[in-house]
């Protein structure tokens, strides 16, 4: 079975300018995460979708990202204005359903800001 | 919220040795407990995973304890062959929320 898609694997933007990233799950996964791993550093979960409903989003800094998922599949999570601390590769995963079970990810989206 | 501590944070052992990786954690509610392998560059990928109603998991080379009364659990890698190099991560579910909490990782380097 496909994996879970994402895009752009890599983007390099400056401090106040906007960023979009993309992600596709694996096709018939209900719940879809966005995290956000910093160099050396364990994934940290920004949001949790459970179909097209957000479930968790507690960790996400609202000031500057929002994160979207029309229609129950694809999501996009987006920076405006970003900050180099915002540098970090975005992991998006999937599972089949919410409750604790295995979580599966993309290849993931490098952020650098300078 | 639930605060996972991983220990230690590299770690280097011969081929063939045993390697052992410990976390801990806060919520006594936690009880899914996996641990995903990510290899330079790429996606992380669960390896192993226990619940709270079992003490010990095996599959082949690999096997996780966990003791909730002490609120630790443990990844043991034995036979270590060198495609094992990699960054591990354990994780911690609370009862309810199904979020995944991780450790902040552990490099394993086996040396041939």
């Amino acid at each position: 079975e496909a994996g879970v898609a994402q895009s752009p694997r890599y983007k390099i933007i400056e401090k106040r300018q906007s960023v979009a990233f993309w992600c596709n799950p694996i096709s018939g996964h209900a719940t879809l995460y966005w995290y956000q791993q910093i160099l050396g550093q364990g994934p940290k979960l920004l949001i949790q979708f459970q179909n097209n409903g957000v479930v968790d989003d507690s960790q996400l800094p609202k000031d500057r990202f929002s994160a979207e998922r029309l229609k129950g599949v694809d999501s996009t999570l987006k920076i405006q204005p970003a900050k180099l601390e915002d540098s970090a590769v975005y992991l998006c995963a999937s599972s089949f359903r919410t409750g604790a079970g295995e979580l599966f990810f993309g290849e993931g989206s490098r952020l650098t800001v300078l | 919220g639930e605060n996972v501590e991983q220990h230690p944070s590299t770690l280097s052992v011969q081929e063939g040795d045993s390697a052992v990786i410990k976390c801990t954690y806060s919520d006594s509610a936690s009880n899914y407990f996996p641990w995903y392998k990510q290899e330079l560059g790429k996606r992380p990928q669960l390896i192993i995973d226990i619940r709270s109603n079992v003490g010990e998991k095996k599959d082949q080379r690999i096997a996780v304890t966990l003791n909730k009364t002490a609120k630790h659990f443990s990844l043991h890698i034995t036979e270590t062959q060198p495609e094992d190099s990699a960054v591990y991560f354990c994780a911690a579910s609370g009862a309810g929320s199904y979020q995944l909490t991780f450790g902040k990782g552990t490099k394993l380097s086996v040396i041939p």
